[in-house]
């Protein structure tokens, strides 16, 4: 069935380096959404892209969607240590009916 | 708008016993999903709903498992009898349109402990 892969599954970094997490699909998407879920929490919308090579900025976070619309990367400039959390990606076939496939998410540390 | 509320925020269980989680969802949103979420398997789809209507349910995981949503405000999910392999955070969340990608509302989880 369809995968959505993410890549790291953890990340350790000192606050003010940048991170990034990564999402691959085995097929292609009509479109893709992050979450972020804080340490005891729920994961709670970010953003979504739709159109291939979108590139979408909200403060100190980048998003991309691929070309291809088979990848996407969220980066974010000098963390803080409020960014702390577990980024999910999650995708949307073309033609579904409202079923988003999950990534296995990246959980940021950072070390004030 | 209160977002989505789920009831009751923690269950502690013993194993045999029949657990039901509860969920409301965002009022006007005609989708509803149910999730699973553990440390070793991630965020699990189990099963979704639009207008009431059960979609998709192959995330459930076995005949254990039961959910119904018997109208627009008000949604199940029941496991009978429940295992020590249930536990886990159980999240409910909604969302309105066309299905097509639209922003999916989590509520704030329940979680399980199955002795």
């Amino acid at each position: 069935g369809q995968q959505v892969m993410q890549i790291p599954q953890y990340q350790h970094v000192q606050e003010g380096e940048d991170f990034t997490t990564y999402c691959n699909s085995s097929t292609t998407l009509s479109n893709i959404q992050w979450y972020k879920q804080r340490p005891g929490g729920h994961p709670v919308f970010l953003i979504q892209l739709v159109k291939s090579g979108e590139v979408k900025k909200q403060k100190r976070l980048t998003f991309q969607f691929g070309e291809a619309k088979k990848n996407s990367s969220l980066h974010i400039t000098a963390t803080q240590t409020t960014d702390v959390g577990t980024y999910f990606c999650a995708g949307l076939r073309g033609g579904n009916t409202g079923k988003l496939i999950f990534g296995q998410g990246t959980t940021l540390q950072v070390k004030p | 708008d209160a977002g989505v509320i789920q009831s009751p925020r923690h269950e502690v269980t013993e194993m045999g016993q029949e657990v039901t989680l509860r969920c409301k969802p965002i009022s006007g949103h005609d989708y509803l999903f149910w999730y699973r979420q553990t440390m070793m398997r991630g965020l699990e789809l189990l099963i979704y709903f639009n207008n009431n209507v059960p979609i998709d349910d192959s995330g459930m995981p076995e005949d254990r498992f039961s959910a119904k949503m018997p109208n627009a405000s008000f949604s199940t999910l029941k496991i009978q009898p429940s295992e020590p392999r249930d536990s886990a955070v159980y999240f409910c969340a909604s969302s309105f349109g066309s299905g097509a990608g639209e922003t999916q509302y989590f509520g704030p989880g329940t979680r399980l402990l199955v002795l």
